[in-house]
């Protein structure tokens, strides 16, 4: 009864590979996210999507595509990976300001 | 969007109350005060949220002064399963405005 999940845990692929991370959640939320957690820890908010509209869009480069395809999956592609995107990606959702974040991807390029 | 600082780090002992004090000096009028708690290799998990005064739910309480320009974070009796980082954040309750800091790293020592 996972709430927020995410595939795959880990990904590990090579530089300028192009790469999909999924998230579902099944808790009836309007509104997902995507953050960024980089090796120092911070937690950076790239995309926020309420009932399938993109609402935020922070400054990330446009080789990062998030796609909705209904209210419950936020799917982020990201094209021609670079050595600074390994990171753990989560995606959370929410109906107010109580997220709730799935287990995290770690996405490693080599 | 507002900012929050916070202290990096914390030690404490088992049995020991925690007090963790987050500054947000330019909070908005319509803006919560939302904490949150990060395990290792773990997505964050929601502790409390307030706007004013005192709140208390069963892990912790949040007391919040009358200018709201700061809050804190009580943990009562922390065993070592409270080590995590515990991230302070304002936002307008709708989930559009979270900005996570660098987060306080709690150590619970035995």
């Amino acid at each position: 009864d996972t709430a927020v999940s995410q595939t795959p845990k880990y990904l590990v692929t090579q530089m300028g590979n192009d790469k999909s991370i999924k998230c579902e959640q099944n808790l009836g939320h309007d509104t997902m996210y995507w953050y960024k957690q980089d090796s120092k820890k911070f937690l950076k908010i790239m995309f926020s999507y309420n009932n399938k509209e993109l609402i935020i869009n922070e400054t990330v480069p446009n080789r990062f595509s998030p796609k909705s395809p209904d209210k419950a999956h936020l799917n982020l592609h990201i094209n021609s990976l670079e050595l600074g995107d390994s990171a753990v990606y989560f995606c959370a959702s929410s109906q107010a300001d109580e997220q709730y974040f799935g287990p995290g991807t770690r996405l490693t390029v080599t | 969007l507002a900012k929050t600082t916070q202290p990096i780090s914390m030690d404490s002992y088992e049995g020991q109350e925690v007090n963790i004090t987050c500054s947000h000096n330019n909070i908005a009028t319509n803006d919560y005060i939302t904490w949150y708690q990060q395990f290792p290799s773990q997505g964050p998990r929601f502790i409390i949220q307030g706007y004013k005064t005192k709140v208390t739910n069963e892990v912790a309480s949040l007391f919040i002064p009358a200018d709201r320009k700061s809050s804190t974070l009580s943990l009562p009796r922390v065993s070592l399963s409270d080590t995590a980082v515990y991230y302070c954040l304002v936002g307008d309750g709708y989930g559009n405005k979270l900005v996570f800091g660098a987060g306080t790293i709690l150590r619970v020592k035995s």
